[in-house]
């Protein structure tokens, strides 16, 4: 039983397509948060909710919109799709927002490598 | 501008023997550390963690020291397994009144525990 999981696996589209990646925790957890792990392996942080409340919103293209219909999913929609946008995104979920080792431990899905050919 | 940095790419050691994986930062700001662990098609699975207000955590074979005047910590392994293989990850927080739950991760090193 998985707790964090995303799918797809994997995405090859073409460029211009919009796409999405899905993200569900069945940690009851109340944080989501969307990384890109790009070819030089950097894992950066996109986007983060709370509660369904947007946290986070790294300098990330309009183009990427994230979507928390509740608090165990995060979803991540991307429009027009660029070759830029080819990497690993992981979705990661935490128990939650302030200090302790409970609320900064955040666990990831498995990724999906999105291709833009 | 990289605020946690893992220099050493890659490391390669002899089964049973130590593991030190090094990590530096420059935001004076962190003040929670954390170790990941990633094998291939994976994602990363936490592995220990330290708070800014010890230097040094222990778990069975794991071993995090932090020197905050130095801003490092390093994440020791005794004895190491093949099993260990796989990069990890440092990564950081600065939990203050705006905390944002944000991780800033290191580029990783991947570890070959040779048998």
């Amino acid at each position: 039983d998985t707790a964090v999981s995303q799918t797809p696996k994997y995405l090859v589209t073409q460029m211009g397509n919009d796409k999405s990646i899905k993200c569900e925790q069945n940690l009851g957890h109340d944080t989501m948060y969307w990384y890109k792990q790009d070819s030089k392996k950097f894992l950066k942080i996109m986007f983060s909710y709370n509660n369904k409340e947007l946290i986070i919103n790294e300098t990330v293209p309009n183009r990427f919109s994230p979507k928390s219909p509740d608090k165990a999913h995060l979803n991540l929609h991307i429009n027009s799709l660029e070759l830029g946008d080819s990497a690993v995104y992981f979705c990661a979920s935490s128990q939650g927002l302030g200090q302790g080792k409970s609320k900064n431990i955040q666990y990831f899905g498995a990724g999906t490598r999105l291709s833009v050919l | 501008d990289q605020q946690v940095k893992q220099n050493s790419p890659s490391l390669s050691v002899q089964e049973g023997r130590i593991s030190i994986l090094n990590c530096d930062y420059t935001n004076s700001m962190f003040d929670y550390f954390l170790w990941y662990k990633k094998y291939p098609a994976e994602g990363p699975t936490f592995l220990i963690s330290i708070s800014s207000i010890k230097d040094k955590n222990e778990d069975g074979r794991f071993t995090v020291f932090l020197n905050k005047s130095a801003k490092h910590l390093s994440l020791h392994i005794v004895p190491s397994q093949p099993g260990d293989s796989a990069v990890y990850f440092c990564a950081a927080s600065e939990n203050g009144s705006s905390n944002t739950g944000k991780l800033i991760f290191g580029q990783g090193t991947t570890l070959q525990v040779k048998p």
